[in-house]
């Protein structure tokens, strides 16, 4: 079946735009991720829901970071107001699950911050 | 803290000289050591979990082993196709809470 699929791939924004990143996991998958990779880096966990419960947020870096899964499924990352910081790859996760399995991961999106 | 780290930060090897990457942790709770593989502008790609010390999986060229401190992904007579950058991962949390913390990854070279 399908990948995680995450739009768009690539976002050029200027300083103080507000952006929307979108991620559809894999069908059926309970357990969604969020994470930020700089380049040279491993991927940083932002956030993680289960179904549409936004269960850990602690990697979120300021209150310019919102995440949302309304439905349990596609979900979106929000970033408002951005800066030149923010630029990275945003990678999107799934798992079946909610135990210790693996992740399968998303192509990302680059964001260029002007 | 937890931490991963891998090292070597990039290897270059010939076409068919074996070799070791290794993945140090200090993760507390750890549920989990993941490798995968990172080709450049994808995302990373799922190679092996395991759980626990003395367990081994192996998949083509690649195998890889866990202690209870580090666990090595041991490439044999690796292809020019094998070049990524290969990233370890220790899952944690308790509960609920689930994420994965990553190293910075090893960038692997093989040339023809």
């Amino acid at each position: 079946g399908a990948g995680v699929s995450q739009s768009p791939r690539y976002k050029v924004a200027k300083r103080g735009q507000d952006v929307a990143l979108r991620c559809d996991p894999i069908s059926g998958h309970v357990s969604l991720f969020w994470y930020q990779q700089a380049l040279g880096q491993g991927p940083e966990f932002l956030t993680y829901f289960q179904n549409e419960a936004q269960l850990d947020k602690s990697g979120l870096p300021s209150d310019r970071f919102f995440a949302e899964r309304p439905e349990g499924s596609v979900s979106t990352l929000k970033i408002q107001r951005t800066q030149q910081e923010d630029s990275a790859v945003y990678l999107c996760a799934s798992s079946p699950g909610t135990g210790a399995e693996t992740q399968y991961f998303g192509p990302g999106t680059r964001l260029l911050v002007l | 803290e937890d931490q991963v780290t891998q090292s070597p930060e990039a290897l270059r090897l010939q076409e068919g000289e074996s070799s070791s990457l290794n993945c140090s942790y200090t993760v507390s709770g750890l549920r989990g050591l993941f490798w995968y593989r990172q080709d450049p502008g994808k995302g990373p790609e799922f190679l092996f979990t395991l759980y626990s010390a003395g367990e081994e999986k192996e998949k083509e060229r690649l195998k890889a082993t866990l202690t209870k401190k580090e666990s090595f992904l041991h490439i044999t007579a690796p292809k020019p196709e094998d070049s990524a950058t290969y990233l370890c991962a220790g899952g944690i949390g308790t509960g609920s809470a689930r994420q994965l913390t990553f190293g910075s990854g090893t960038q692997l070279t093989v040339l023809p």
